[in-house]
């Protein structure tokens, strides 16, 4: 199985600072077409998880564009210009470029 | 709207089975590729199974390969999760979730359903 290894697993933020997390893997994510098979989820308190990121940069529906994801091949990363309160979760990274889908240990976003 | 509902969930004693269905509404089910992925409580998110639009490719986690089979009903617009032989180790929220079409990401994903083993 491929290993999805995310740091940090705790990220306190102050609300308008940036924030970073970041997500490898032991094989590359790069798939033959070009693409990075990686997404970004965030799960709220009481909620399920919500996409964030799909193909490592591509922004889903209606996230804000606060949200970036960049990287290639094994290591990616998850940035927030400015959090919000609203931003408070678990961030998960997933690869789907084997069949057997494998997520990262989340990072949990705290407002300080 | 586009959603998925789970169902199904519940208690049940080491070493017995349960269905769990997911019921999707407002988008073409029969050619989208279903998911379902759970979480153990307090824990993090564990991927189960997959299960294609069309072919025999199915999927497992090899936590849950052998005991676990993923079905579906077109007729219905269901998914489901036959779960034998569960133990302890199985209690967690399973949701079911939509990959998005060409995207290689989950973009719809259910309630969840709590399965306790116990």
């Amino acid at each position: 199985d491929v290993l999805m290894t995310q740091s940090p697993l705790s990220l306190p933020v102050t609300p308008g600072e940036p924030a970073s997390i970041s997500c490898r893997s032991n094989e590359s994510l790069l798939f033959s077409n070009g693409n990075n098979y990686l997404d970004w989820y965030v799960q709220k308190p009481g909620q399920s998880p919500q996409l964030l990121i799909y193909l490592g940069s591509n922004r889903a529906s209606g996230v804000p564009d606060r949200f970036s994801g960049s990287g290639s091949g094994t290591d990616f990363t998850l940035k927030i210009s400015r959090v919000e309160a609203e931003d408070v979760g678990v961030y998960y990274c997933m690869q789907a470029v084997r069949a057997l889908i494998t997520f990262g240990q989340g990072t949990r976003l705290e407002i300080k | 709207q586009v959603q998925l509902v789970e169902s199904g969930g519940g208690v049940v004693q080491p070493g017995r089975s349960l269905r769990l269905s997911c019921a999707a509404s407002e988008f073409t089910f029969s050619t989208s590729v279903m998911h379902w992925v759970r979480q153990a409580p307090g824990k993090g998110l564990e991927w189960v199974a997959v299960m294609p639009s069309d072919g025999p490719n199915k999927y497992y986690a090899d936590s849950v390969k052998g005991r676990f089979t993923i079905s579906r009903d077109t007729s219905k617009n269901t998914l489901y999760l036959q779960m034998n032989s569960l133990r302890v180790d199985d209690t967690a929220v399973y949701y079911c979730a939509r990959e998005g079409t060409g995207i290689h990401a989950l973009d719809i994903w259910g309630q969840g359903t709590l399965v306790t083993v116990s």
